[in-house]
Protein backbone atom coordinates (compact mmCIF):
# COMPACT_ATOMS: atom_id res chain seq x y z
CA UNK A 1 0.00 0.00 0.00
CA UNK A 2 1.49 3.50 -1.30
CA UNK A 3 2.04 6.08 1.78
CA UNK A 4 -0.20 8.72 0.37
CA UNK A 5 -3.25 7.72 -2.11
CA UNK A 6 -5.25 9.69 -3.73
CA UNK A 7 -8.11 9.19 -6.64
CA UNK A 8 -6.39 10.16 -9.48
CA UNK A 9 -9.37 11.27 -11.70
CA UNK A 10 -9.62 13.08 -13.74
CA UNK A 11 -12.83 15.12 -11.78
CA UNK A 12 -14.92 16.60 -14.59
CA UNK A 13 -16.53 19.51 -12.94
CA UNK A 14 -18.90 21.85 -14.46
CA UNK A 15 -17.61 25.65 -14.09
CA UNK A 16 -19.29 27.08 -10.61
CA UNK A 17 -19.65 23.60 -9.25
CA UNK A 18 -18.16 22.27 -6.00
CA UNK A 19 -16.16 19.52 -6.33
CA UNK A 20 -14.34 17.82 -2.84
CA UNK A 21 -11.93 15.07 -3.01
CA UNK A 22 -9.76 13.46 -0.30
CA UNK A 23 -6.23 11.75 -0.03
CA UNK A 24 -5.57 8.95 2.58
CA UNK A 25 -2.17 8.29 4.04
CA UNK A 26 -0.98 5.37 6.12
CA UNK A 27 1.59 6.47 8.91
CA UNK A 28 -0.65 7.47 11.58
CA UNK A 29 2.33 9.34 13.18
CA UNK A 30 2.28 12.07 9.86
CA UNK A 31 2.09 15.58 11.64
CA UNK A 32 1.88 17.94 8.61
CA UNK A 33 -0.11 17.77 5.66
CA UNK A 34 -0.06 20.12 2.46
CA UNK A 35 -1.96 20.24 -0.47
CA UNK A 36 -0.45 21.52 -3.64
CA UNK A 37 -1.57 22.54 -7.10
CA UNK A 38 0.65 21.64 -10.33
CA UNK A 39 -0.56 22.68 -13.50
CA UNK A 40 0.41 20.44 -16.89
CA UNK A 41 4.37 20.33 -17.58
CA UNK A 42 4.62 22.78 -15.01
CA UNK A 43 6.10 22.48 -10.93
CA UNK A 44 4.26 21.92 -8.08
CA UNK A 45 2.78 25.04 -6.47
CA UNK A 46 1.81 25.34 -2.46
CA UNK A 47 -2.01 25.75 -2.00
CA UNK A 48 -2.89 25.80 1.00
CA UNK A 49 -1.73 24.22 4.11
CA UNK A 50 -4.24 21.70 6.28
CA UNK A 51 -4.86 22.39 9.90
CA UNK A 52 -6.35 20.27 12.57
CA UNK A 53 -9.42 22.20 12.83
CA UNK A 54 -9.81 22.58 9.10
CA UNK A 55 -8.86 25.40 7.27
CA UNK A 56 -10.46 27.70 4.33
CA UNK A 57 -8.90 29.77 1.88
CA UNK A 58 -11.57 31.90 -0.54
CA UNK A 59 -13.05 29.36 -2.19
CA UNK A 60 -10.65 26.54 -0.99
CA UNK A 61 -11.57 24.53 1.99
CA UNK A 62 -9.05 21.31 3.66
CA UNK A 63 -9.95 18.89 6.39
CA UNK A 64 -8.40 16.68 7.94
CA UNK A 65 -9.59 13.44 9.88
CA UNK A 66 -7.11 12.17 11.87
CA UNK A 67 -9.14 9.22 12.88
CA UNK A 68 -9.53 7.27 9.40
CA UNK A 69 -6.39 9.41 8.10
CA UNK A 70 -7.61 11.71 5.08
CA UNK A 71 -7.47 14.92 4.19
CA UNK A 72 -9.90 16.50 1.67
CA UNK A 73 -9.60 19.61 -0.35
CA UNK A 74 -13.08 21.05 -1.73
CA UNK A 75 -13.41 23.39 -4.25
CA UNK A 76 -16.33 25.83 -4.17
CA UNK A 77 -17.87 27.92 -7.09
CA UNK A 78 -15.40 26.40 -9.81
CA UNK A 79 -13.25 28.55 -12.46
CA UNK A 80 -11.54 27.16 -15.41
CA UNK A 81 -8.84 28.11 -13.97
CA UNK A 82 -9.15 25.53 -11.23
CA UNK A 83 -8.22 22.90 -13.53
CA UNK A 84 -5.09 21.66 -13.25
CA UNK A 85 -3.41 18.26 -10.69
CA UNK A 86 -3.66 18.47 -6.91
CA UNK A 87 -1.37 17.08 -4.87
CA UNK A 88 -1.40 15.76 -1.50
CA UNK A 89 1.48 16.38 0.77
CA UNK A 90 2.47 14.69 4.13
CA UNK A 91 4.91 14.76 6.36
CA UNK A 92 5.83 12.11 9.51
CA UNK A 93 7.62 14.20 11.20
CA UNK A 94 9.76 17.59 11.82
CA UNK A 95 13.07 16.49 9.75
CA UNK A 96 11.74 14.20 7.52
CA UNK A 97 10.82 13.81 4.10
CA UNK A 98 7.90 15.19 2.54
CA UNK A 99 6.02 12.10 0.64
CA UNK A 100 3.36 13.26 -1.97
CA UNK A 101 0.38 11.40 -3.48
CA UNK A 102 -0.17 10.50 -7.36
CA UNK A 103 -1.89 13.77 -7.49
CA UNK A 104 -5.96 14.53 -8.08
CA UNK A 105 -6.40 15.72 -11.69
CA UNK A 106 -10.06 17.93 -12.08
CA UNK A 107 -10.77 19.15 -15.15
CA UNK A 108 -13.19 22.66 -14.72
CA UNK A 109 -15.56 22.64 -17.80
CA UNK A 110 -17.80 25.94 -19.30
CA UNK B 1 14.75 36.24 -9.63
CA UNK B 2 14.72 34.88 -6.03
CA UNK B 3 13.39 31.28 -6.72
CA UNK B 4 14.90 28.15 -7.18
CA UNK B 5 17.42 28.17 -10.13
CA UNK B 6 17.78 24.56 -12.14
CA UNK B 7 20.13 23.94 -14.83
CA UNK B 8 19.98 23.02 -17.80
CA UNK B 9 16.22 23.41 -18.52
CA UNK B 10 16.04 20.64 -20.44
CA UNK B 11 18.71 18.20 -21.60
CA UNK B 12 19.26 15.39 -24.27
CA UNK B 13 21.72 12.69 -23.96
CA UNK B 14 22.24 9.22 -25.37
CA UNK B 15 22.28 6.30 -23.08
CA UNK B 16 25.11 5.12 -21.39
CA UNK B 17 26.47 8.74 -20.67
CA UNK B 18 26.79 10.68 -17.63
CA UNK B 19 24.77 13.70 -16.87
CA UNK B 20 24.99 16.71 -13.67
CA UNK B 21 21.81 18.60 -13.34
CA UNK B 22 22.44 21.78 -11.11
CA UNK B 23 20.36 23.34 -8.80
CA UNK B 24 20.50 26.70 -6.82
CA UNK B 25 18.06 27.48 -3.54
CA UNK B 26 16.41 30.26 -2.40
CA UNK B 27 19.41 32.29 -0.60
CA UNK B 28 19.02 31.21 3.36
CA UNK B 29 16.72 28.02 2.85
CA UNK B 30 18.73 25.22 4.85
CA UNK B 31 16.44 22.24 3.13
CA UNK B 32 17.28 20.93 -0.41
CA UNK B 33 14.92 18.33 -2.03
CA UNK B 34 15.26 16.59 -5.33
CA UNK B 35 12.32 14.88 -6.71
CA UNK B 36 11.53 13.47 -10.53
CA UNK B 37 8.36 13.06 -12.13
CA UNK B 38 7.80 10.98 -14.90
CA UNK B 39 5.75 11.82 -17.60
CA UNK B 40 2.14 11.14 -16.11
CA UNK B 41 3.18 10.28 -12.62
CA UNK B 42 3.08 11.77 -9.17
CA UNK B 43 6.44 13.29 -7.52
CA UNK B 44 8.86 10.70 -6.45
CA UNK B 45 10.87 11.78 -3.78
CA UNK B 46 15.18 11.25 -4.55
CA UNK B 47 17.40 12.91 -1.59
CA UNK B 48 16.99 15.73 0.41
CA UNK B 49 19.51 17.68 2.65
CA UNK B 50 19.22 19.77 5.77
CA UNK B 51 22.03 21.87 6.53
CA UNK B 52 25.33 20.01 7.15
CA UNK B 53 23.68 16.89 8.23
CA UNK B 54 24.18 13.76 5.92
CA UNK B 55 21.64 13.92 3.36
CA UNK B 56 18.81 11.25 3.19
CA UNK B 57 19.48 9.25 0.37
CA UNK B 58 16.81 6.83 0.67
CA UNK B 59 15.09 7.95 -2.26
CA UNK B 60 17.73 7.01 -4.30
CA UNK B 61 16.56 4.51 -7.31
CA UNK B 62 19.94 2.98 -7.60
CA UNK B 63 23.51 3.66 -6.94
CA UNK B 64 24.26 5.26 -10.21
CA UNK B 65 22.44 8.43 -8.77
CA UNK B 66 23.81 10.66 -6.18
CA UNK B 67 24.36 14.15 -5.31
CA UNK B 68 26.35 16.52 -3.45
CA UNK B 69 25.39 20.09 -1.79
CA UNK B 70 28.33 22.23 -1.65
CA UNK B 71 28.64 24.80 0.96
CA UNK B 72 25.39 24.25 1.96
CA UNK B 73 24.28 26.26 -1.15
CA UNK B 74 24.13 24.86 -4.66
CA UNK B 75 23.39 21.27 -5.50
CA UNK B 76 24.24 18.96 -8.17
CA UNK B 77 22.24 15.33 -8.76
CA UNK B 78 24.39 13.19 -11.04
CA UNK B 79 23.22 10.05 -12.97
CA UNK B 80 26.21 8.11 -14.44
CA UNK B 81 25.31 5.17 -17.29
CA UNK B 82 22.15 7.05 -17.75
CA UNK B 83 19.33 4.59 -18.57
CA UNK B 84 16.07 5.50 -20.61
CA UNK B 85 13.89 5.33 -17.99
CA UNK B 86 15.67 7.74 -16.09
CA UNK B 87 13.84 9.93 -18.80
CA UNK B 88 11.78 12.60 -16.57
CA UNK B 89 11.61 15.78 -14.94
CA UNK B 90 14.12 16.47 -12.60
CA UNK B 91 12.86 18.96 -9.78
CA UNK B 92 14.43 20.64 -7.10
CA UNK B 93 12.97 22.42 -3.96
CA UNK B 94 14.41 24.39 -0.97
CA UNK B 95 12.61 25.24 2.15
CA UNK B 96 13.50 27.62 5.12
CA UNK B 97 13.93 24.44 7.61
CA UNK B 98 12.30 20.76 7.51
CA UNK B 99 9.24 21.90 9.61
CA UNK B 100 5.62 20.93 9.55
CA UNK B 101 4.62 24.57 8.21
CA UNK B 102 7.79 25.81 5.77
CA UNK B 103 6.59 25.13 2.66
CA UNK B 104 8.88 24.04 -0.01
CA UNK B 105 9.52 26.35 -3.15
CA UNK B 106 10.30 24.46 -6.40
CA UNK B 107 12.48 25.36 -9.36
CA UNK B 108 11.51 25.12 -13.25
CA UNK B 109 12.70 21.55 -13.20
CA UNK B 110 15.23 19.85 -15.60
CA UNK B 111 13.60 17.85 -18.54
CA UNK B 112 15.94 14.79 -19.20
CA UNK B 113 15.47 12.75 -22.01
CA UNK B 114 17.59 9.47 -22.90
CA UNK B 115 17.98 8.36 -26.47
Amino acid sequence: RKEVEQDPGPFNVPEGATVAFNCTYSNSASQSFFWYRQDCRKEPKLLMSVYSSGNEDGRFTAQLNRASQYISLLIRDSKLSDSATYLCVVIKAAGNKLTFGGGTRVLVKP
Amino acid sequence: GAGVSQSPSNKVTEKGKDVELRCDPISGHTALYWYRQSLGQGLEFLIYFQGNSAPDKSGLPSDRFSAERTGGSVSTLTIQRTQQEDSAVYLCASSLVIAGDQPQHFGDGTRLSIL
